[in-house]
């Protein structure tokens, strides 16, 4: 069974302020892919990380895949309170269920104007 | 161009009452998905269907819970005799095609009283 740990669970910051959230699994994944979710609403998703070592920038967000496609990561540069929300990473599992995709338990970040 | 469509949005049952949850997938997706999202849990896979077809179902559970994806009209996922332990946000994605991109709804949250 391929688990995605999602680090920190829970993050507050200031307006402003850095931050790095983590997405670590034991397990390669072929692609890794981050979403954000807003109370009472569904996954939307971010980015799709496909190549070891690949970083993708959006905006203020930048997403890297690790090396050996087993980690992730997201940073917001400059947070802003629209920031605010659950950011989930998945992964697709491997073999012939692909189209099943495991996600971790979520980093739910405040931000605090 | 609507997106994932699920209602109700909101749905409230006794124990042992029956649930049924509908979603219109994205206008030229043909696959559908159901999620489940427990509190403080992440996204758990639960079926995968086509048109008049399911996939895979490993991970619905074997009793109360059925889906289905009609020629026409929504799929449907119901839930009989609802138990407390069911109360749970259940979201629908859909595709194009049976790759990892994945539009989801903004869930239908059942509560069991």
């Amino acid at each position: 069974t391929q688990l995605l740990e999602q680090s920190p669970q829970f993050l507050s910051i200031q307006e402003g302020e850095n931050l790095t959230v983590y997405c670590n699994s034991s397990s390669v994944f072929s692609s890794l892919q981050w979403y954000r979710q807003e109370p009472g609403e569904g996954p939307v998703l971010l980015v799709t990380v496909v190549t070891g070592g690949e970083v993708k920038k959006l905006k203020r967000l930048t997403f890297q895949f690790g090396d050996a496609r087993k980690d992730s990561s997201l940073h917001i540069t400059a947070a802003q309170p629209g920031d605010t929300g659950l950011y989930l990473c998945a992964g697709p599992n491997s073999g012939a269920g692909s189209y099943q995709l495991t996600f971790g338990k979520g980093t739910k970040l405040s931000v605090i104007p | 161009n609507a997106g994932v469509m699920q209602n109700p949005r909101h749905l409230v049952r006794r124990r042992g009452q029956e649930a049924r949850l509908r979603c219109s997938p994205m206008k030229g997706h043909s696959h559908v998905y159901w999620y489940r999202q427990l509190p403080e849990e992440g996204l758990k896979f639960m079926v995968y269907l086509q048109k008049e077809n399911i996939i895979d179902e490993s991970g619905m559970p074997k009793e109360r819970f059925s889906a289905e994806f009609p020629k026409e009209g929504p799929s449907i996922l119901r839930i009989q005799q609802v138990v407390r332990g069911d109360s749970a946000a259940y979201f629908c994605a859909s595709s194009r095609s049976g790759a990892n991109v994945l539009t989801f709804g903004a869930g239908s949250r059942l509560t069991v009283l």
